[in-house]
């Protein structure tokens, strides 16, 4: 399967508690995106990567929140002392610079993970 | 703030039949639209995209409208079939200046075909 893959797919934990989303893009893409998506809702955008270097952050990504991609491969979303209001499921998306030889611009998306804070 | 909106939250449609989705955008600068389908649990699977130099793109089933006059976008299906039934978000984005740009997605309409 040559999709993104994330992991875990579903995490239940405690309020309080730290939690770590890991994001497998496309292969050829260089482009990374988490959003989040509560029931019923579109997803919203939280923050974007090109390569290693962060270059946009929502608002709705607070003190809490951190993303990494260390190496511009894969990508993780670290939320600390989790909140209930945190529930939701945390969706990654991948697309290619344009130039490249594949479909540009269109971002295509993993399962998400599903958080459950309790 | 700006945001892409659906004019109906729910659409049920017989088996066989058309089944047309629509979507009302209010950003104006918004230059590229696509339209996903979510099933439940899963991620969004991308459908169809257009940019806003067409008004019109088709697909395999998939037809997508575009009215910048009135800023609407729809998605039409074709003889829509038991696994079409899913919520469908329009998205909407600007990427004329080169760089990616986030989405921005509607509420989404749940799309259920009838037997």
């Amino acid at each position: 399967d040559t999709g993104v893959s994330q992991n875990p797919r579903h995490k239940i934990t405690k309020r309080g508690q730290n939690v770590t989303f890991r994001c497998d893009p496309i292969s050829e893409h260089n482009r990374l995106y988490w959003y989040r998506q509560t029931l019923g809702q579109g997803p919203e955008f939280l923050t974007y990567f090109q390569n290693e270097a962060q270059l946009e952050k929502s608002r709705l990504l607070s003190d809490r929140f951190s993303a990494e991609r260390p190496k511009g491969s894969f990508s993780t979303l670290e939320i600390q002392r989790t909140e209930q209001g945190d529930s939701a499921m945390y969706l990654c998306a991948s697309s290619a610079r344009q130039g490249a030889r594949v479909r540009t611009d269109t971002q295509y998306f993993g399962p998400g993970t599903r958080l459950t804070v309790l | 703030g700006e945001s892409v909106g659906l004019h109906l939250p729910t659409l049920s449609v017989q088996e066989g039949d058309n089944s047309i989705i629509n979507c009302a955008y209010s950003n104006s600068a918004s230059d590229y639209f696509i339209w996903y389908k979510q099933e439940s649990g899963k991620g969004p699977q991308f459908i169809i995209d257009i940019r806003s130099n067409m008004d019109k793109r088709q697909g395999q089933r998939v037809t997508v409208l575009l009215n910048k006059t009135v800023k609407h976008l729809s998605l039409q299906i074709a003889a829509t079939q038991p696994g079409d039934s899913a919520v469908y978000f329009c998205a909407e984005t600007l990427i004329s200046s080169g760089s990616a740009r986030q989405l921005t997605f509607g509420s989404g309409t749940q799309l259920t075909v009838l037997p």
